[in-house]
């Protein structure tokens, strides 16, 4: 199986600041990498797939890039509505699998 | 709007069995491939099972082989998971994703989302 590492595991920030969040792979999928954000009680919500393409809808302070084993997503500017866990998944190879998740915090 | 209604779960003793339903509106059912995810409490996601709406393949996690299985009926627009040999470590909240395969990955991205059932394995 594929494994997903993501760093940090946590991330304390404030409204209006840089925030990249980082996804390792434990063996090369290509582009195939999207990234969920995920509020208290509610489903995971699509950012990002092919490790770069911006879902329709999704607000354009998101972004992602990389390939091969190492993936980051960025916030550019952080908005008060963005306070969520953060998974990364591979959909290369089957199993599926997604990294632990980042918690971003409000500091 | 494309929606997904997840239903079915509950509280069942170790041993048991479930059926999971996931009722799919706004969007061509027939050739959509599907999966189920599921979120223990307090912790990440965890793919379960997948199937393949190209030609019904059917995928599953290590965790849940020869226990559960997936399938689906078109003409009500709805897919299934069968949950038998429950175990304490299978409670968590199960969702229904649609996969959007891109490039040549039938899988692709999970796109939209159920709202969640909740299984409780529990005596």
């Amino acid at each position: 199986d594929i494994q997903m590492t993501q760093s940090p595991s946590s991330l304390s920030a404030s409204v209006g600041d840089r925030v990249t969040i980082t996804c390792r792979a434990s063996q090369s999928i290509g582009t195939y990498l999207n990234w969920y954000q995920q509020k208290p009680g509610k489903a995971p919500n699509l950012l990002i797939y092919a490790a770069s393409s911006l879902q329709s809808g999704v607000p354009s302070r998101f972004s992602g890039s990389g390939s091969g084993t190492e993936f980051t997503l960025t916030i550019s500017s952080l908005q008060p509505e963005d306070f969520a866990i953060y998974y990364c998944q591979q959909s290369n190879r089957i199993p599926i699998t997604f990294g632990q998740g980042t918690r971003l915090e409000i500091q | 709007e494309v929606q997904l209604l997840e239903s079915g779960g509950g509280l069942v003793q170790p041993g048991g069995s479930l059926r999971l339903s996931c009722a799919a509106s706004e969007f061509t059912f027939s050739s959509s491939s599907m999966a189920w995810v599921r979120q223990a409490p307090g912790k990440g996601l965890e793919w379960v099972s997948a199937i393949n709406g190209g030609n019904g393949n059917t995928h599953f996690a290590d965790s849940v082989k020869g226990r559960f299985t997936i399938s689906r009926d078109i003409s009500k627009n709805t897919v299934y998971l069968q949950l038998n040999s429950l175990r304490v470590e299978d409670t968590a909240v199960y969702y229904c994703a649609k996969a959007s395969g891109y490039g040549t990955g039938w899988y692709g991205k999970n796109d939209c989302w159920g709202q969640g059932t909740l299984v409780t394995v529990s005596s």
